[in-house]
Formats: C-alpha cells, sequence, structure tokens
C-alpha cells in the first residue's frame, strides 16, 4: 500500500516569498494534518481535514498560511509571505478514523523549508 | 504549562539497559495516549498505544496513570536500534493529537 506522499521534500526560500507544499495521503483515510515542526520540536498541528471540510484550524496563523483540501483527497499547504521562523519541516500525515484506532497517524517524509 | 510535557534528555545507556521515559499532561479528560518514535530526519511513527490496563509489546511496555495524568515507557535490553527520539502523543478529543517535544535516547555500545 503506498504511504502519504508529499512534495517538494526540499526547499529553499527568501523571506517574503511564497511557497506550496502538496501531500496525497494514503487512499480511504478521511482525515489528513498539517504538522509544522521547528527543529528540537514536536510537530505542532497547524490544521486537520476530515473529507474536505476543516475540523481544526486553530494554531494556523492564517494571515500568512493557508489550505485546501479540495475533493477530500489531497492537499495543498502555503506561505505567503514567509518569515524566518517558518524554517521547519512540514509534515503531512492521514489516519483511517476507526474506534480504538484513532491514535494511528501515517506521516509523509515531509517538506523541509528553510527561510533565507 | 505546556499540554505534554517531556524530558528532553539525552538518555545516554549502554546496550543491555533497562530505560523509562514519564510524559506528562495538563487536560484531565484528554482520551488516549500514545508514544511515537521519530528517527533523525525522518517522519514520526506510532510506536505503541497506552491503554489504562498498561501494555507490553516486547521489549517495550507503556503504562497510563490518570490520577496522576503522566504516561510512562519502559525499554528492556536497549538495542543500538532503539536510538531515536520518543514522541508522547495525548489525543485530547475528537481525534485532537498534540505532541510533546520528545526525548532524545542514545544507546551505545
Amino acid at each position: 500500500e503506498a504511504g502519504v506522499a508529499q512534495s517538494p521534500r526540499y526547499k529553499i526560500i527568501e523571506k517574503r516569498q511564497s511557497v506550496a507544499f502538496w501531500c496525497n495521503p494514503i487512499s480511504g483515510h478521511a482525515t489528513l494534518y498539517w504538522y509544522q515542526q521547528i527543529l528540537g520540536q514536536g510537530p505542532k498541528l497547524l490544521i486537520q481535514f476530515q473529507n474536505n471540510g476543516v475540523v481544526d484550524d486553530s494554531q494556523l496563523p492564517k494571515d500568512r498560511f493557508s489550505a485546501e483540501r479540495l475533493k477530500g483527497v489531497d492537499s495543498t499547504l502555503k506561505i505567503q509571505p514567509a518569515k524566518l521562523e517558518d524554517s521547519a519541516v512540514y509534515l503531512c500525515a492521514s489516519s483511517f478514523l476507526l474506534a480504538g484506532r484513532a491514535g494511528e497517524l501515517f506521516f509523509g517524509e515531509g517538506s523541509r523549508l528553510t527561510v533565507l | 504549562r505546556k499540554e505534554v510535557e517531556q524530558d528532553p534528555g539525552p538518555f545516554n545507556v549502554p546496550e543491555g539497559a533497562t530505560v523509562a521515559f514519564n510524559c506528562t499532561y495538563s487536560n484531565s479528560a484528554s482520551q488516549s495516549f500514545f508514544w511515537y518514535r521519530q528517527d533523525c530526519r525522518k517522519e514520526p511513527k506510532l510506536l505503541m498505544s497506552v491503554y489504562s490496563s498498561g501494555n507490553e509489546d516486547g521489549r517495550f511496555t507503556a503504562q497510563l496513570n490518570r490520577a496522576s495524568q503522566y504516561i510512562s515507557l519502559l525499554i528492556r535490553d536497549s538495542k543500538l536500534s532503539d536510538s531515536a527520539t520518543y514522541l508522547c502523543v495525548v489525543n485530547k478529543y475528537g481525534n485532537k493529537l498534540v505532541f510533546g517535544a520528545g526525548t532524545i535516547l542514545r544507546v551505545k555500545s
């Protein structure tokens, strides 16, 4: 079974530029998450989708970050304009909601962003 | 207070040692708990769920203490391959998972 696909793996941009990350979850997974992981920290939830609806975006800096999950499958996370503190790994994860397995997230390899 | 707190370590242990990590959480209504493992520059992967009755998977034992709001992970007979960051994860509600910052384990030969 194919895992969570993310692209690009690496991106280097200058501050104030924009960047977009793409994620394709595991087939059949209803829930999709975007996490930001800064070096030395645990993953921080940015946004959670169930199908194509937003469940939680309380920690998404909406003045510069946006995300969408059209058709309830793949998703795009955009940052515009980027700041130095956005340098991080952006992890996409998906899960198949099933009682007792709520905590099993499957992560992609991440997109490593460096803002100069 | 952070929602999920872990000792960052690193824990440096010799092969064959037993090592234990604790994690505390702030929300007493949290519903479920997990340990994830993250290798250097890799994505997190589920290691094990933590049940109220405690659970064991080979060399790994996880326990939950709801009264004191902490979970623990015990690793017996440590292997070099156990070297990683161990992330404590709490499901607050509605499948909203909060990750701790992780505990670094280094197993030395």
